[in-house]
């Protein structure tokens, strides 16, 4: 079965800094992954996904993510912090393409960033 | 398009109340997902649908849950009777199978039973 780690439950960088939001996957087959965005009191919100092909995915708001098989990790970064993005994030993975295996979620990094 | 429409946003009952949540999925999507937010467990997978059809309820957690979707742009669900560990926030979900499984999320209830 497919699992995710996310590597630490809060983040806090100042605003102009690199983020860095890391997620470690474990799966049986080759895997879709995926980020999500939560802003407070709504939907979580898709990022970014890695399907097949470039293992450098690039998103909205400016943040990407690399998969790396030989360290299963899909880590999200960003260069520079804006305060808008200030959000809880969720890694997930999912075996197929077609939503017959639904996702299964990281427990999820809230981000702050300091002005 | 509207997005997926959950209502209500917020709910608070007492403990033995019977609860119902409604889920709007975006029209035209093919999967519905519910989902249940907690502190302590972040975002589990209760049940989900393809084709109106339950595919998978192995995530609700005991007897008191139930779901419905009795048309491809209507779902509830239901808990009775109410607990106090049933507070969370529920999350619906739904994509078009052929999306790369991009799930669009809807705003969410928040459930507070007392």
């Amino acid at each position: 079965a497919q699992s995710v780690t996310q590597l630490g439950s809060h983040v806090s960088v100042s605003e102009g800094a690199l983020v860095l939001l890391r997620c470690n996957y474990s799966s049986s087959v080759p895997p879709y992954l995926f980020w999500y965005v939560q802003y407070p009191n709504q939907g979580l919100q898709l990022l970014l996904k890695y399907t097949t092909g470039a293992t450098l995915v690039k998103g909205i708001n400016g943040f990407e993510a690399e998969f790396k098989k030989s360290e299963t990790s899909f880590h999200l970064t960003k260069p520079s912090a804006h305060m808008s993005d200030a959000a809880e994030y969720f890694c997930a993975v999912s075996l197929y393409l077609s939503g017959n295996t639904p996702l299964v979620f990281g427990k999820g990094t809230r981000l702050s960033v300091i002005a | 398009d509207a997005g997926v429409i959950q209502s209500p946003r917020h709910e608070v009952t007492e403990m033995g109340q019977e609860v119902t949540l409604r889920c709007k999925p975006i029209s035209g999507h093919d999967y519905l997902f519910w989902y249940r937010q907690t502190m302590m467990r972040g975002l589990e997978l209760l049940i989900y649908f393809n084709n109106n059809v339950p595919i998978d309820d192995s995530g609700m957690p005991e007897d008191r849950f139930s779901a419905k979707m009795p048309n491809a742009s209507f779902s509830t669900l239901k808990i009775q009777p109410s607990e106090p560990r049933d507070s969370a926030v529920y999350f619906c979900a739904s994509i078009n199978g052929l999306a790369y499984n991009e799930q669009f999320f809807g705003p969410g209830t928040r459930l507070t039973v007392l």
